[in-house]
């Protein structure tokens, strides 16, 4: 059982340049996210998905973009990365809508934009 | 959003002390979950507790939804402990927020 996996592990990307970060998830859960991790500022959500199809912006979404084409997958793409865009990106999955809402994280993407 | 405050930010700890950390929340959440991230930066999950009490091993967690609070409690400490605790809540919409974290070094 894999549970979340993220790839790449860590990425050096020229500033201007799209970058795609893939996850997916092997649980089945309905729901999935994206966060930014910035040291001081604890994880911040970027984007998130309650079911395929649909997507919904977090507390950070601009210059990011996600798809949910299915369960399993959930890409976040950056269309012409910046250098704050620099952070560790962690992908997480949930099953939205259970008594037990518990999430949980894959092991994370660490980015850096020259 | 949902404010999210931790206490305190940082803490060391002598190996087999005795710790309580605090979250403290903004408004109506419909769950609370308590995360430790190790130093080789995995998230992993300790609580999922909206309400009531909850205990596994030398950890415990209780949240009070009525009055916005979590605890979690350690009871003595480890070295392996060491690393930043998260506490993370649920809006109605799903969204989770995070507090920044109490950094916890424990030595031996």
């Amino acid at each position: 059982i894999a549970g979340i996996t993220q790839a790449p592990t860590s990425q050096i990307l020229a500033a201007g340049r799209r970058m795609t970060l893939r996850c997916t998830q092997d649980m089945r859960h309905n729901a999935m996210y994206w966060y930014r991790q910035d040291l001081g500022l604890g994880l911040r959500l970027i984007h998130y998905s309650n079911t395929a199809g649909t997507t919904g912006k977090g507390e950070v979404p601009d210059g990011y973009s996600v798809s949910r084409a299915n369960t399993d997958d959930f890409p976040l793409t950056l269309a012409s990365a910046v250098p704050s865009q620099t952070s560790v990106y962690f992908c997480a999955s949930s099953e939205q809508g259970s008594p037990n809402n518990e999430q949980f994280f894959g092991p994370g993407t660490r980015l850096t934009v020259l | 959003g949902i404010q999210v405050e931790q206490s305190p930010p940082d803490l060391i700890l002598q190996e087999g002390a005795n710790s309580t950390l605090r979250c403290n929340f903004s408004d109506s959440v419909n769950n609370l979950q308590w995360f430790h991230q190790n130093p080789w930066g995995q998230l992993i999950n300790l609580f999922y507790i909206p309400s009531g009490t909850k205990q596994n091993g030398r950890l415990s967690a209780t949240t009070v939804a009525t009055e916005r609070y979590s605890l979690l409690y350690i009871s003595s400490s480890q070295t392996t402990d060491s690393g930043v605790y998260f506490c993370a809540v649920v809006n109605t919409g799903n969204q989770f927020y995070f507090g920044t974290g109490t950094s916890l070094t424990v030595i031996p």
